[in-house]
């Protein structure tokens, strides 16, 4: 069965650093490129970052460009996410997603971390 | 940077057809991509690449894109369609995967 599990999230200080990880299982992550994509609090989807199946490549949304960190280990079977100099608008549940081969869509979710920053 | 819009909300009585809209600029010549997001739930895709469908997704889920706008359609809606629904594209100016805002579908 493919699955995403993500974990790391929690409450952090503005200006304070989370790494959030992300655990597949079900496939073979290496023949994937992975992606973050967030959801503030009653709010829509909003893709964070990308990373290609060797970790060569990485694109990164503007809102969080120079304070973001993409990484992967395939080994592990496990995707990353460093999220440092926080900012309250960070605020949201992180979602791991996996891009399938081909189309620029993503058609597995993980159920999601929370993050919450606050003083 | 590349945007989608969407109408906030979409209302439909059970057994009738919804129809969401996404609009952009040129469009049509991009791929388009729907998900579906039930309350407290991970997005699922529902509709990829204009229109076609995963697999175990009822064929009651369709996709258009021409022009300025793609459409999801919703044929015999059904009370378990209540959710939001989001639009989504690769721009590649940009490099920038984008989603739309989102519409949430009442089912009445």
């Amino acid at each position: 069965q493919v699955q995403l599990v993500e974990s790391g999230g929690g409450v952090a200080q503005p200006g304070g650093s989370l790494r959030l990880s992300c655990a597949a299982s079900g496939f073979t992550l290496s023949d994937h490129t992975m992606h973050w994509v967030r959801q503030a609090p009653g709010k829509g989807l909003e893709w964070v970052a990308g990373i290609s199946w060797d970790g060569k490549n990485q694109h990164e949304a503007d809102s969080v460009k120079g304070r973001l960190t993409i990484s992967r280990d395939n080994s592990k079977n496990t995707l990353y996410l460093e999220l440092n100099s926080l900012r309250l608008e960070d605020t949201a549940i992180y979602y791991c997603a996996r891009a399938p081969s081909g189309p620029y869509c993503f058609d597995t979710w993980g159920q999601g971390t929370m993050v919450t920053v606050s003083s | 940077s590349y945007v989608l819009t969407q109408p906030p909300s979409v209302s439909v009585a059970p057994g009738q057809t919804a129809t969401i809209s996404c609009g952009g600029d040129k469009i049509g010549s991009k791929g388009v991509h729907w998900y579906q997001q039930e309350a407290g739930q991970a997005p699922v895709l529902v509709v990829y690449d204009d229109s076609d469908r995963p697999s175990g997704i009822p064929d009651r889920f369709s996709g258009s894109n021409s022009g300025n706008t793609a459409t999801l359609t919703i044929s015999r809606v059904e009370a378990e369609d209540e959710a939001d629904y989001y639009c989504q594209v690769w721009d590649s100016d940009s490099d920038h995967w984008v989603f739309g805002g989102g519409t949430k579908v009442t089912v009445l």
